[in-house]
C-alpha cells in the first residue's frame, strides 16, 4: 500500500464548478499537509499548509484534514480556467532530525473549461 | 518571496556523460533537495542536505551523486548518464528552524533528455 493515494484523474468540470481534489494516507503519525500546484512545464507551487484536523480557507481555496479517517481534500470554489493544472497533496511526520522530507501523492490533473 | 533557480530549463545529453544539474537558493535555508518527475509515479526524492557539505540519500539515489559546498547552492551529478534518467528533474529548500516541517519550495525544473 503507498503511503499516499490520489486520484490521478483527468478531472474536467465547467467554470464555477465546485471542485473535490482528495488523498488518503496510511501513516496516521503524519502530521503536516500541504497542497501545491503545479501547471505544466513548472515547478510546484505552494497552495495551503496546515498540521491540524478542520478547515483551512484562503479565498477560493480550503483546505480539510481529517486525522481519524486520514483523508485530506482542497476545494476550490467558483473554478476558473486559470485553475487548469495537475494539484498535488504532500504530508510529512513530526520532525525526526536533519531535514523535513515529504511524502506526495501521484497528483490530480484538473481541467476547467469555459 | 523564496526564489529557487534551476540553472537550465531544458538539457540533452547523450549516453555516458556526467551531467550536472545546479539549483540555487536565496532565502538561506538549510535543506535542499532533489527529486525526478515521472508520470504515473509522482515526485520521487533522489537526495537531500541539510546543512553545508552534509548530505542523505533519498528514495531513488542510484546513479546519482550530489554536492553542497556552499549554503545557497546544490548540485546533481549523473555520473554516467543513461537513458532511464530522461526525466524532469526539480530542486526544491525549506528552512531548517523550528517550526520543523515547513513547507519545501520549488524551482520550475529542468527537463533532462538522454539520448
Amino acid at each position: 500500500q503507498k503511503e499516499v493515494e490520489q486520484d490521478p484523474g483527468p478531472l474536467s468540470v465547467p467554470e464555477g464548478a465546485i471542485v473535490s481534489l482528495n488523498c488518503t494516507y496510511s501513516n496516521s503519525a503524519f502530521q503536516y499537509f500541504m497542497w501545491y500546484r503545479q501547471y505544466s512545464r513548472k515547478g510546484p507551487e505552494l497552495l495551503m499548509y496546515t498540521y491540524s484536523s478542520g478547515n483551512k480557507e484562503d479565498g477560493r481555496f480550503t483546505a480539510q484534514v481529517d486525522k481519524s479517517s486520514k483523508y485530506i481534500s482542497l476545494f476550490i470554489r467558483d473554478s476558473q480556467p486559470s485553475d487548469s493544472a495537475t494539484y498535488l497533496c504532500a504530508i510529512t511526520p513530526p520532525h525526526e532530525g536533519g531535514g523535513n522530507k515529504l511524502t506526495f501523492g501521484t497528483g490530480t490533473q484538473l481541467k476547467v473549461e469555459l | 518571496d523564496v526564489k529557487v533557480t534551476q540553472s537550465s530549463r531544458y538539457l540533452v545529453k547523450r549516453t555516458g556523460e556526467k551531467v550536472f544539474l545546479e539549483c540555487v537558493q536565496d532565502m538561506d535555508h538549510e535543506n535542499m533537495f532533489w527529486y525526478r518527475q515521472d508520470p504515473g509515479l509522482g515526485l520521487r526524492l533522489i537526495y537531500f542536505s541539510y546543512d553545508v557539505k552534509m548530505k542523505e540519500k533519498g528514495d531513488i539515489p542510484e546513479g546519482y551523486s550530489v554536492s553542497r559546498e556552499k549554503k545557497e547552492r546544490f548540485s546533481l551529478i549523473l555520473e554516467s548518464a543513461s537513458t532511464n534518467q530522461t526525466s524532469m528533474y526539480l530542486c526544491a529548500s525549506s528552512p531548517g528552524q523550528a517550526p520543523y516541517n515547513q513547507p519545501q519550495h520549488f524551482g520550475d525544473g529542468t527537463r533532462l533528455s538522454i539520448l
